[in-house]
């Protein structure tokens, strides 16, 4: 059965920095794109970043641009989100989820998630 | 303040049939596949329609979904109390260059 398990959320200040995990398993993990995507409490979804299979590419929305970077490593079966310089408004649930673009682009399975809260 | 617009809430009784639409634009919805995710509270959401109209294993026939021009919509069949929940549309939007999700419309089964 195909798992993806978020860690590494919690409180931190603004302008602070958090690591966020995302561990898989039950899946042929180096062959597909991943991404995050995040919620803020009571709000819609938002996509945040991907990266490529072979970690070659990823990309971003505007808003994290220059404070969040994307990874990956195949061999661990892992996706990560390093965030820098957190702002109030990157408070939320992270849940990442994994790419499909076989019949257009979609996202097949996520995870439960993982909370930020970003507060002084 | 999202890409697509989806309406903030529908009901309608048990038994019956609902749609839900999701609004955008050429450089998503006009161009691209549209996918359903349904939400329960407290829980990740899940994939419920992908490419316009197709199941995923397990998801039950009552959904179905299309995609004219820039919108598309979402119909659950036979509505059921276990329907409850926010439905978000999604998309890939080639302006931006990533995918753009709606703003989530919450189904109430009276």
């Amino acid at each position: 059965e195909m798992q993806l398990v978020e860690s590494g959320g919690g409180l931190v200040q603004p302008g602070g920095s958090l690591r966020l995990s995302c561990a898989a398993s039950g899946l042929t993990f180096s062959t597909y794109w991943m991404s995050w995507v995040r919620q803020a409490p009571g709000k819609g979804l938002e996509w945040v970043a991907n990266i490529k299979e072979d970690g070659s590419e990823e990309y971003y929305v505007d808003s994290v641009k220059g404070r969040f970077t994307i990874s990956r490593d195949n061999a661990k079966k892992s996706v990560y989100l390093e965030m820098s310089s957190v702002r109030a408004e990157d408070t939320g649930v992270y849940y990442c989820a994994r790419e499909r673009t076989t019949s257009g682009w979609y996202l097949d399975y996520w995870g439960q998630g993982t909370l930020v809260t970003v507060s002084s | 303040q999202f890409v697509l617009t989806q309406p903030p809430s529908v009901s309608e009784a048990p038994r019956q049939r609902v749609t839900i639409s999701c609004s955008g634009s050429t450089s998503n919805i006009g161009n691209n596949g549209v996918n359903w995710y349904l939400q329960f509270p407290g829980k990740p959401p899940k994939l419920l329609i992908y490419y316009d109209n197709l199941l995923p294993s397990g998801v039950s026939d009552r959904f179905s979904g299309s995609r004219s021009g820039t919108s598309a919509s979402l119909a659950i069949s036979g509505l059921q109390s276990e329907d409850e929940a926010v439905y978000f549309c999604a998309a890939w939007d080639e302006r931006l260059n990533g995918p753009v999700f709606g703003g989530g419309t919450k189904l109430i089964v009276l």
